[in-house]
């Protein structure tokens, strides 16, 4: 079946860069985008932006621009998603789902999300 | 960017009771809307795309409509692994957003 495995937590300081990994498996990883969303806490679901899992094409949110690196290996089938200069509003969980439909905008598989803590 | 608000922010129902939860966006999006469950400390998982379209294996008492700028939710008879934050999304343009979602428990 459909699955998506992501990287485990981590802790970083401000300023920092981070990379976070999801391994997809259970379908052909060229035929779907990933798409990166995160939550913080006690927040609403924050759109971050997509990858195309066959062209490697991106698309990210405005409110990244600049800091949002995604990135994918297809003979692993893994999409990366690279966030740089945190800072502490980045604390959150972030997600990678699959994305099907228009758009890609159907998350229609999530991988098990990972805690991202930013503090000195 | 598209607004997306929701209400209830949370209820409490009985087992068995119908249960609606309303979405609505701040600009017509068609029925480019999906509505998701999420349980305590899980990632979420799709019910409805396309404002009305079933999730393959998602039970039939979850059902959704609307156009335009007004959506709902609804569930015909709440079972217990019901409770779960629902939150609905738009994708008619980008950046994609988000409901703030709607807390749903056991009375």
């Amino acid at each position: 079946q459909v699955q998506l495995v992501q990287s485990g937590a981590e802790v970083k300081k401000p300023g920092a860069s981070l990379k976070l990994s999801c391994m997809a498996s259970g379908y052909p990883f060229t035929s779907y985008a990933v798409q990166w969303v995160r939550q913080a806490p006690g927040q609403r679901l924050e759109w971050m932006g997509w990858i195309n899992g066959g062209t490697g094409d991106t698309k990210n949110s405005q409110m990244f621009q600049g800091r949002l690196t995604m990135t994918r290996d297809t003979s692993a089938s893994t999409a990366y998603m690279e966030l740089s200069s945190l800072r502490s509003e980045d604390t959150a969980i972030y997600y990678c789902a699959r994305g099907r439909g228009v758009s890609s905008a159907l998350f229609d598989s999530w991988g098990q999300g990972t805690l991202v803590t930013v503090s000195s | 960017d598209i607004q997306m608000t929701q209400s209830p922010s949370s209820l409490s129902a009985s087992v068995g009771d119908r249960v609606t939860i309303t979405c609505q966006a701040s600009q017509d999006i068609s029925n480019y809307l999906n509505w998701y469950q999420q349980k305590p400390g899980k990632a979420p998982n799709l019910l409805i795309y396309d404002a009305s379209d079933l999730e393959t294996g998602v039970p039939y008492r979850f059902s959704g409509r609307g156009s335009g700028t007004d959506f709902t939710l609804t569930i015909s008879s709440l079972q217990p692994e019901d409770i779960a934050t629902y939150f609905c999304q738009q994708y008619d343009s980008l950046p994609f957003t988000f409901g703030p979602g709607t807390k749903v428990d056991i009375k």
